[in-house]
């Protein structure tokens, strides 16, 4: 059983383009997050929601729009792709009590505009 | 406020140990240490939450220093499958917020 799924793993796109994303995750966690690797790998939070409630939101461009239909899903939209927006967005939950924080992260979705 | 971790990468040979250290010009809340293979997700490997605290698994282990400003990763008797990239994530207050180290490289080889 996959805990934290991301589809689609890889998008290919053209600038100017609007795209989304989807995460959800199995393990009854409250707590869900996007990150973004660049090819540098840095790791930057970007948006975090608990229990369907925005909790971090960084700055990030407000083409990104996270949504968060229930406590198990979270999906990132983003609106005109600009080249700088290829990376990795990884999709994590983790339970604010229960295990201490720690974060289960999906597989990554490699987003690459061209 | 990103922790600063250090070496920026190291090279080892198989059976050898190695330390990363973490560290951040405030007092932590917690520092969580993950691993993240070529090409897959950041894995999980450990969290300390107090002062002094030292634990581990495996050949794994960790430390947070009594100011808690610092922590280490030990790798000892290091085997191939500890190649990859290792960040330190630390939280300055209780908010769940994770910010992360520049990530360590370590290789081992045969």
């Amino acid at each position: 059983d996959t805990a934290v799924s991301q589809t689609p793993k890889y998008l290919v796109t053209q600038m100017g383009n609007d795209k989304s994303i989807k995460c959800e995750q199995n393990l009854g966690h409250d707590t869900m997050y996007w990150y973004k690797q660049d090819s540098k790998k840095f790791l930057k939070i970007m948006f975090s929601y608990n229990n369907k409630e925005l909790i971090i939101n960084e700055t990030v461009p407000n083409r990104f729009s996270p949504k968060s239909p229930d406590k198990a899903h979270l999906n990132l939209h983003i609106n005109s792709l600009e080249l700088g927006d290829s990376a990795v967005y990884f999709c994590a939950s983790s339970h604010r009590t229960r295990f201490k924080g720690e974060q289960y992260f999906g597989p990554g979705t490699r987003l690459t505009v061209t | 406020q990103q922790p600063v971790q250090s070496p920026q990468a190291v090279i080892l040979r198989e059976g050898e140990d190695a330390v990363i250290n973490c560290s951040s010009s405030k007092a932590l809340y917690s520092v969580h240490w993950y691993r993240q293979k070529h090409g897959e997700a950041p894995v999980f490997l450990m969290i300390l939450l107090k002062g002094g605290e030292q634990k581990g698994h495996d050949k794994i282990s960790a430390s947070f220093n009594e100011k808690k400003q610092q922590s280490s990763l030990y790798l000892t008797a290091s085997q191939l499958s500890y190649s990859g990239t290792y960040f330190c994530g630390t939280e300055i207050g209780s908010n769940y917020q994770l910010i992360w180290g520049a990530g360590t490289k370590l290789i081992i080889k045969p």
